[in-house]
């Protein structure tokens, strides 16, 4: 069983400046992915950034890295020069590389303040 | 490249009504998730179809029920509404498991809010 823990409901940054979501997790797989998704007020979820367990580089992604820490289980966002449009909820997610089925965190309410 | 429609987007029922909700996953997809969010909350895993079958099921009653169709489409039934059931359906489709193009990712639609008075 994947269980995921975000443990901050909210936050909120100044325009361009960087602000860092965390996560954390805990699975009994060898072999997972690491996920943040984005849920803007339209609701449509979106990928913003993947990780391989198996790869110790951290992923990037344009304005977004995340800081992945295997043995503490930590899997945090960083988002640079924060833009208006970054404004959104995001879920830490995890999975099994076996199947398909995604476990989310309850949430990051993010606030961008112009 | 139509990406996952889902159908209708907004309903309303009273307690004990049923209902059903409707998806189409992306082209070239055949593995069909249904998640419910509630206001508020994280998406929570309901059932996983692939190749017409249910493959897993997360911790729902059996008041929750799903179907795959040839064309991997799929429907999700909820019997005797409750007013806890009122939240957000997502619907998330992913490619075939094995090919390069699956990274694990899901891609979603925007959901049916379903409301029960």
């Amino acid at each position: 069983a994947q269980t995921v823990t975000q443990s901050q409901p909210e936050m909120s940054v100044q325009e361009a400046e960087t602000v860092t979501l965390s996560c954390t997790y805990d699975t009994s797989e060898s072999d997972y992915y690491l996920f943040w998704y984005k849920q803007p007020p339209s609701r449509q979820m979106i990928l913003v950034i993947r990780q391989e367990a198996y790869k110790q580089q951290n992923a990037t992604e344009n304005r977004f890295s995340v800081n992945f820490q295997k043995a503490a289980k930590s899997f945090s966002l960083k988002i640079s020069d924060s833009q208006l449009g970054d404004a959104a909820m995001y879920f830490c997610a995890c999975s099994s590389l076996r199947d398909d089925k995604i476990i989310f965190g309850k949430g990051t309410r993010l606030h961008i303040l112009p | 490249d139509a990406g996952v429609t889902q159908s209708p987007t907004h309903l309303i029922k009273t307690r004990g009504q049923q209902v059903t909700l409707r998806c189409s996953p992306k082209s070239g997809h055949d593995t069909v998730s249904w998640y419910q969010q509630a206001l508020g909350q994280g998406p929570q895993f309901i059932f996983q179809y692939y190749e017409e079958e249910e493959r897993q099921r997360g911790n729902f009653p059996d008041r929750f029920s799903g179907h795959q169709f040839p064309n991997y489409s799929s429907e999700l039934n909820v019997n005797a509404l409750l007013l806890g059931d009122s939240a957000l359906y997502l619907c998330a489709s992913s490619p075939p498991p094995g090919l390069a193009s699956n990274t694990g990712e899901l891609f979603f639609g925007e959901g049916s809010r379903l409301t029960v008075l």
